[in-house]
């Protein structure tokens, strides 16, 4: 039979351009959001945070904006470089785990 | 730092074995976790324990799995036996506080089961 796999969002920018990557979470009682960054072969990396009580945060040429009322958050690249294709994910927190989504391949053309 | 350590990165083994994974985690970290990663079902916690204790382990799919984490530098996950649908890619983490820190990766251990 055919098997079934998880069909990553993807997203292909123009390096230089920005890139805007978003994020539905689920739990309204979260309240600690973490984006990552995973490469391939690689392990998933930090790359910024942000807590309920803020709606926009501000990393190296990454943003990170929090929308409470819609349960939404999306990470900002600025001036997309090649060394950003990779998969993002976001992951929730409402107490002392950590949720991941299912993630976007972001792709970076020369 | 070294960040989190894993070993072996990669393993291919036979249906019915069994299968150990270790991992050290970042000093100072009071916080481990062992994640699995497949194209199926994404990024999956499957235990974490808090200054060497299992804290929630609902995320471990069966009796077939087991972890322990004997001292604050040093984690197991094992499993006993190994079936084919175990094939994926497993990951350790470690933070600082408990549990709500940012999570540091390792690079992960390939498991495939034949």
């Amino acid at each position: 039979g055919e098997s079934v796999g998880l069909h990553l969002p993807t997203l292909s920018v123009q390096e230089g351009d920005n890139s805007i990557i978003n994020c539905a979470y689920s739990n309204s009682a979260s309240d600690y959001f973490i984006w990552y960054k995973q490469e391939s072969g690689k392990g998933p990396q930090f790359i910024i945070d942000i807590r309920s009580n803020m709606d926009k945060r501000q990393g190296q040429r990454v943003t990170v904006l929090l929308n409470k009322t819609v349960k939404h958050l999306s990470l900002q690249i600025a001036a997309t470089q090649p060394g950003d294709s990779a998969v993002y994910f976001c992951a929730e927190s409402p107490g002392n785990q950590f949720y991941f989504g299912t993630g976007t391949s972001l792709t970076v053309i020369p | 730092d070294a960040g989190v350590i894993q070993s072996p990165r990669h393993e291919v083994t036979e249906m019915g074995q069994e299968v150990t994974l270790r991992c050290k985690p970042i000093s100072g970290h009071n916080s481990l976790f062992w994640y699995r990663q497949t194209m199926m079902r994404g990024l999956e916690l499957l235990i974490y324990f808090n200054n060497n204790v299992p804290i929630d382990d609902s995320g471990m799919p069966e009796d077939r799995f087991s972890a322990k984490m004997p001292n604050a530098s040093f984690s197991t996950l094992k499993i006993q036996p190994s079936e084919p649908r175990d094939s994926a890619v497993y990951f350790c983490a470690s933070s600082f506080p408990r549990g709500r820190g940012t999570q540091y990766f390792g690079p992960g251990t390939r498991l495939t089961v034949l």
